[in-house]
């Protein structure tokens, strides 16, 4: 089976800047994708690292260790609508298909 | 814009009805899934397809079915429902590059099964 953990819940001061870790176990691993889903709407896709490094967006960068199975989202220059929750996912081969499977989420509050 | 709709956003149904719901998208993706998504459990995968015709089980598909006639269009079927099938339901769907390009979801039906 797989199984990711990540914090449940992070709180954060505007400006500042926050990271968000996941470690995951699986097998067959291709990869690991970031969601970040605002109260009652739908996840949004952020990122994704199949090789070991930081990769950088904007505000978030996104960092993959496949020897520690551990990856983290990066977010800097906070800002008020950064607010939200945010998901890992593992991609993996699973009977030789492709399949994504998420982590419970962490939710993040930015305060002022 | 890509887009993947939901046919409806609140949903609410009697123990032992047979329910559907529909999910389409736009983009002319490949891959469709369903997922539900549960407080303090995340989003967890019921089915997916592949391809037209095409369905594979995910984590947790007892209790659900699925049917994909046209490529644009993945319905998730509750044969009987349930009290504990209550749950948001989230549909998505990507290219073949989902992994790189992530994957697309639709804004969700809240289904409560009373």
């Amino acid at each position: 089976g797989q199984s990711l953990e990540q914090p449940s819940e992070v709180t954060a001061v505007e400006g500042a800047i926050v990271q968000i870790n996941c470690t995951y176990q699986t097998s067959g691993f291709y990869g690991l994708s970031w969601y970040q889903q605002h109260d009652g709407g739908a996840p949004t896709f952020l990122s994704y690292n199949a090789l070991d490094g930081l990769e950088e967006t904007g505000r978030f960068s996104s960092f993959l260790s496949r020897s520690d199975s551990y990856g983290y989202l990066l977010l800097q220059e906070l800002q008020m609508k950064d607010s939200a929750s945010y998901f890992c996912a593992v991609a993996m081969n699973s009977g030789g298909y492709q399949k994504v499977t998420f982590g419970t989420g962490t939710k993040l509050q930015v305060i002022p | 814009d890509v887009k993947v709709t939901q046919s409806s956003r609140y949903l609410v149904k009697r123990t032992g009805e047979k329910v559907f719901l529909e999910c389409v998208q736009d983009m002319d993706h490949e891959n469709m899934f369903w997922y539900r998504q549960d407080p303090g459990l995340g989003l967890r995968l019921i089915y997916f397809s592949y391809d037209v015709k095409m369905k594979e089980k995910g984590d947790i598909p007892e209790g659900y079915s699925v049917s994909r006639e046209k490529k644009e269009r993945f319905s998730l079927i509750l044969e009987s429902a349930s009290t504990n099938q209550t749950s948001m339901y989230l549909c998505a769907s990507s290219s073949p590059q989902g992994l790189i390009n992530g994957y697309t979801f639709g804004s969700g039906t809240r289904l409560t099964v009373v």
